[in-house]
């Protein structure tokens, strides 16, 4: 099976601009989630889609949004770009399990990040 | 509250030697997985081991093996005659299944390891 693969791989922008990435699963997984890495905060939790709905968010602005589409790919979107949003992005897929049922944790598949870069 | 702790943020090592990565853990929650990734410096994160809460029997793999005590709450990574290759950031994991169907996941700060020829 493909891994996780994410669109693009760098990417650098100005203040005040918005970006959108992509994140493509293992085919099979329905379940994406996203993190923020930084070399101060280390790995943060974005949020997690699942059947194109937002299953999970982590505590970040209302300038990062997501969406998952009806083949489980996502994108995020970061709006309003400030300095501190430079960043590892890092998707993961997981099987996701069931809506609302007894799903047991589950490993997270990681894609190789997009590496943003606010100027 | 959940909680992953990796007190040693670097640790540098000479090849051939053992190491261990320490991971501490706190859960309120019975049931539970842990996990190892290791991230090169490409970026992604790859996925080395998961243990459930039920499971302790510690587990080897090559030059990897993996120590899970519950009583200590701590999931310890130990990389024998360790190689150039294995420098990279380690991380571990807690992921808890909440009501609703999702998982969340904690990760820990990570341990950046460096191997020195």
């Amino acid at each position: 099976k493909a891994g996780v693969t994410q669109t693009p791989r760098y990417l650098i922008k100005t203040r005040g601009q918005q970006v959108t990435l992509s994140c493509s699963p293992i085919s099979g997984h329905r379940s994406v989630s996203w993190y923020q890495q930084t070399p101060g905060q280390g790995l943060q939790f974005l949020f997690e889609y699942f059947s194109e709905t937002q299953r999970n968010k982590g505590n970040f602005p209302g300038r990062f949004s997501g969406r998952q589409f009806s083949n489980s790919r996502s994108e995020m979107n970061v709006s309003t770009l400030e300095l501190g949003d430079s960043a590892l992005y890092l998707c993961a897929s997981s099987p996701g399990g069931l809506a609302g049922g007894p799903t047991p944790p589950e490993t997270q598949y990681f894609g190789p990040g997009t590496r943003l870069l606010v100027l | 509250a959940q909680k992953v702790t990796q007190a040693q943020t670097e640790i540098s090592v000479v090849e051939k030697e053992d190491v261990t990565l320490d991971c501490v853990y706190e859960t309120r929650d019975t049931t539970y997985y842990l996990f190892w990734y290791k991230q090169p410096p490409s970026g992604e994160l790859v996925f080395l081991i998961r243990r459930n809460s039920f499971d302790e029997q510690n587990e080897i793999s090559g030059r990897y093996s993996w120590n899970f005590q519950k009583s200590t709450s701590s999931f310890n990574f130990t990389i024998t005659a360790s190689q150039v290759v294995d420098s990279a950031v380690y991380f571990c994991a807690l992921s808890e299944k909440k009501s609703g169907g999702y998982q969340k996941v904690t990760f820990g700060i990570g341990t950046k390891l460096q191997v020195i020829p």
